[in-house]
Formats: structure tokens, C-alpha cells, sequence
């Protein structure tokens, strides 16, 4: 099954820096990549995602790349700001259907004023 | 707005108990997944469904079953709770390929 790999397990910045959290997957028939934010004490909540036919989308201050050769995609946070502490989860899946998602372990950002 | 909600934000109970932890969706998603979240595991899938009646193991389903009567709701029931079952357990349900998640269920087994 798949496989998703998620780097670095914790990240602290300052407040203005940039971050990049970044995954690997192993099923080269995925084709969905979505993002996931959970505050402390609240629910996961998507972000951004990507579809494989894409190589970069961007939301404002976020944006997400993806390189299927090398099957892997990353979350670029630009300007971070206190709020965007949280975990983030990268997932990754085969797509519409009866697809599942597979979650890497996520990435601790704390982002100092 | 998709509305997910689970039955209890804490539950504790004993060893060897019979569990049930309950969800319920507002919006007709045929989907719906039970994960556990633990610390430095990421979200883990325990069992899913596509349609009512219908379930799928997930990659962790060992101690646990699920069934769904109706649309809505799907129930994850622990047959006999053990303290490794002392988790986060979050519920979503979905329509395509975008999981809502619901506020998740702290169970402690002493």
C-alpha cells in the first residue's frame, strides 16, 4: 500500500520567515495531494491540495509543489505569522472513487513573534 | 457549512469494556472513515464505508468494528477496551476525495 513520509517532525521559525515542510510518497498511481492544519485542541482542517496534473498551486501565503517523478510534494508557508503555528499533515491518494487517504505523521510548526 | 460531530469530546472507562464512540454528518456524504491519532504517528485509518451497511478495514482495524445503519452516522464500537486503545479517534466523512473531520473523541482505558 502506500507510503507517505513527512520531514521534519518539528519546525520553529521566526515570525516573517518562510517555512517548507516536505513529503515523499511510494504509490506512483497516486494522484491527490492535500494538506491538513490541526491547531491545538481543534480538528484537522484542509488547506490546499494538489492534483497530480499540476506542478504548483498557490493560496495566498501558501503554496504547494509537487514532483511526480520523484513523488514528492511540499507546503511553502511565505510570511509566516504566530497563527500559522500548528501541526500539518500531508496525505496522499489515489484520487476520486473508493480512494483513501494515507497521512504522513505530520510537522510541529511553531512560529515565534 | 459540513457539519461533523462526535458523540463525547472525553470518554473514560475500564478495561475490557464494550465502547461505543458515535458519529454523525450533516450532509448527505456517502463516505465516512474512523482514524486514530496518536503522538508521532500521524492519522491512522481504522475502518471506512462507502454506503450504508457497507464497511472496509482499514490499516489498523484489529480491536475494533464499525457499523452504519444509516447514512449519516457510523459507530465505532471497542468490542473489549484495552489501555492501548487510549487515544485520540477522529471521524470524517466526505464526498470526494475531501475528508471534514469531526472535534474527535479523548478515550482514556484504565
Amino acid at each position: 500500500g502506500e507510503n507517505v513520509e513527512q520531514h521534519p517532525s518539528t519546525l520553529s521559525v521566526q515570525e516573517g520567515d518562510s517555512a517548507v515542510i516536505k513529503c515523499t510518497y511510494s504509490d506512483s498511481a497516486s494522484n491527490y495531494f492535500p494538506w491538513y492544519k490541526q491547531e491545538l485542541g481543534k480538528r484537522p482542517q484542509l488547506i490546499i491540495d494538489i492534483r497530480s496534473n499540476v506542478g504548483e498551486k498557490k493560496d495566498q501565503r501558501i503554496a504547494v509543489t509537487l514532483n511526480k517523478t520523484a513523488k514528492h510534494f511540499s507546503l511553502h508557508i511565505t510570511e509566516t505569522q504566530p497563527e500559522d503555528s500548528a501541526v500539518y499533515f500531508c496525505a496522499a491518494s489515489k484520487g476520486a472513487g473508493y480512494s483513501t487517504l494515507t497521512f504522513g505523521k505530520g510537522t510541529m510548526l511553531l512560529v515565534s513573534p | 457549512d459540513v457539519k461533523v460531530t462526535q458523540s463525547s469530546r472525553y470518554l473514560v472507562k475500564r478495561t475490557g469494556e464494550k465502547v461505543f464512540l458515535e458519529c454523525v454528518q450533516d450532509m448527505d456524504h456517502e463516505n465516512m472513515f474512523w482514524y486514530r491519532q496518536d503522538p508521532g504517528l500521524g492519522l491512522r485509518l481504522i475502518y471506512f464505508s462507502y454506503d450504508v451497511k457497507m464497511k472496509e478495514k482499514g490499516d489498523i482495524p484489529e480491536g475494533y468494528s464499525v457499523s452504519r445503519e444509516k447514512k449519516e452516522r457510523f459507530s465505532l464500537i471497542l468490542e473489549s477496551a484495552s489501555t492501548n486503545q487510549t487515544s485520540m479517534y477522529l471521524c470524517a466523512s466526505s464526498v470526494q476525495e475531501t475528508q471534514y473531520f469531526g472535534p474527535g473523541t479523548r478515550l482514556l482505558v484504565l
